[in-house]
């Protein structure tokens, strides 16, 4: 069936550091691919998406590329900000299926002014 | 102003009592679901219906029930049969349906302690 796996946390960065949030699947057709952030005490927003391989998801200074080669999405953010402390899911949905989303465990991250 | 409203945000229960979570939607979405969140476990999907008097099981429906019968609503029961109730819940809803409507809109959540 389809997984997503995520890095372990929790990670702690300083403010204006270099942000990189590993994630890889597993999944059996074409599916699209999501980073949501939740935070604390709140509902999830996405925050990207990409559809197709080699798309490029962008939103609030955080990327991520579809990689189907080496079936990967990693999060990226040039210079992170305290308000980006928050919970990171990677999570995918299948081409064609019903919208489910299958969800990575989630990653915690702290940012230190 | 369109999106997911959860209630209650705070919800106790003594052991043996069934209680019900509220989920609404606005959004004209076909599809909605419910979660479960646990420290360390991610969200887990606990029962899905892609349209109005349909639903289907998720990974762990077991001790949970739910009902579809308008499209705005989406109530989840958590039973006394459901061993381990105190979590997170959340309730999502996508357009449903194709490639393209896979984004699913979330709400706030509502946090289920059993005393």
């Amino acid at each position: 069936g389809d997984s997503v796996t995520q890095m372990e946390g929790p990670v702690t960065l300083s403010e204006e550091a270099f942000l990189t949030i590993n994630c890889t699947y597993t999944a059996t057709g074409y599916p699209s691919l999501f980073w949501y952030v939740q935070y604390p005490g709140e509902g999830l927003q996405l925050l990207l998406k990409a559809t197709k391989a080699d798309d490029k998801g962008s939103n609030k200074g955080f990327e991520a590329t579809y990689r189907k080669e080496t079936t990967s999405f990693h999060l990226e953010k040039g210079s992170v900000q305290v308000s980006d402390s928050a919970v990171y899911f990677c999570a995918l949905s299948e081409s064609g299926a019903n919208s489910k989303l299958t969800f990575g465990k989630g990653i915690t991250l702290s940012v230190r002014p | 102003d369109g999106g997911i409203t959860q209630s209650p945000k705070y919800l106790f229960r003594k052991e043996g009592q069934n209680v019900t979570l509220s989920c609404e939607q606005n959004l004209n979405h076909d599809a909605m679901y419910w979660y479960r969140q646990d420290p360390g476990q991610g969200l887990r999907l606990i029962y899905y219906s892609q349209i109005v008097n349909d639903f289907q099981k998720g990974d762990i429906a077991e001790g949970y029930s739910v009902s579809r019968e308008k499209k705005e609503s989406f109530p989840l029961t958590v039973t006394s049969a459901q061993k381990n109730p105190t979590a997170f819940y959340l309730c999502a809803s996508s357009i449903g349906g194709g490639r393209d409507n896979n984004e699913q809109f979330f709400g706030p959540g509502t946090r289920l302690t059993v005393l």
